[in-house]
């Protein structure tokens, strides 16, 4: 079945600064790819996501690229500010031909902004 | 729409008890699914139904049983709750955007313990 592996598990930065959170996935059959972050005693809440045939997509402070060919994708968030504080999710579809059926997560990376 | 709904909030159950977590939706969304959700682990897809009468396992489906008889319900039943069932309970539910988009819509969560 699929697997996503998720770096780092804790990231802290200054405000202002630049985070990158990295995952991989196994299933080659996946071809949608979320990102969450949820605050604490919360659900958590889509912030940006990609298909399969697309290679990077930006929206504001928030960015996300993949490689197909080396079954990664990556979060950037720019100019971060303290209430990027969260724990952030990324996830991938699993392998049926209706994408976003259901997903597979990482385990998450918890975000510190200090200002 | 009230989006998904949860009930119970909270439950504790002792080991042995059974109990159903119910799960409702009002976007006749053709999707849903259950992750539970444990410190550390991310979430993790326990059942998925692409429609009604048709289900699925996940990653952890053992202990766990679930149904779909209608588009709006999908409740996850517990045969006999183990404290390793300890966790808290998210239901999402999502459906073919057609711009790309399979958002999973998350329930507020249920948090279980099992003593």
């Amino acid at each position: 079945g699929e697997n996503v592996e998720q770096h780092p598990s804790t990231l802290s930065v200054q405000e202002g600064d630049s985070a990158v959170i990295k995952c991989t996935y196994s299933d080659s059959a996946s071809n949608y790819f979320p990102w969450y972050k949820q605050e604490l005693g919360k659900r958590p809440q889509l912030i940006i996501d990609i298909r399969s045939n697309v290679g990077e997509k930006k929206d504001q402070r928030i960015a996300v690229t993949l490689n197909k060919t080396a079954k990664h994708f990556s979060l950037h968030i720019t100019e971060t500010q303290p209430e990027d504080s969260a724990v952030y999710f990324c996830a991938a579809s699993i392998g049926l031909d209706q994408a976003g059926t259901a997903l597979i997560f990482g385990k998450g990376t918890t975000l510190s902004v200090s200002s | 729409n009230a989006g998904v709904t949860q009930t119970p909030k909270f439950q504790v159950l002792k080991t042995g008890q059974s109990m159903t977590l119910q799960c409702a939706q009002d976007m006749n969304h053709e999707y849903m699914s259950w992750y539970r959700q444990d410190p550390g682990m991310g979430l993790r897809l326990i059942h998925y139904s692409v429609g009604a009468g048709i289900t699925d396992q996940g990653e952890v489906p053992n202990g766990y049983n679930v149904s779909r008889s209608t588009t709006e319900d999908f409740p996850l039943r517990l045969l006999s709750a183990a404290p390793s069932q300890t966790s808290v309970y998210f239901c999402a539910s999502s459906y073919s955007s057609g711009t790309g988009s399979y958002e999973q819509y998350f329930g507020p969560g249920t948090r279980l313990t099992v003593t």
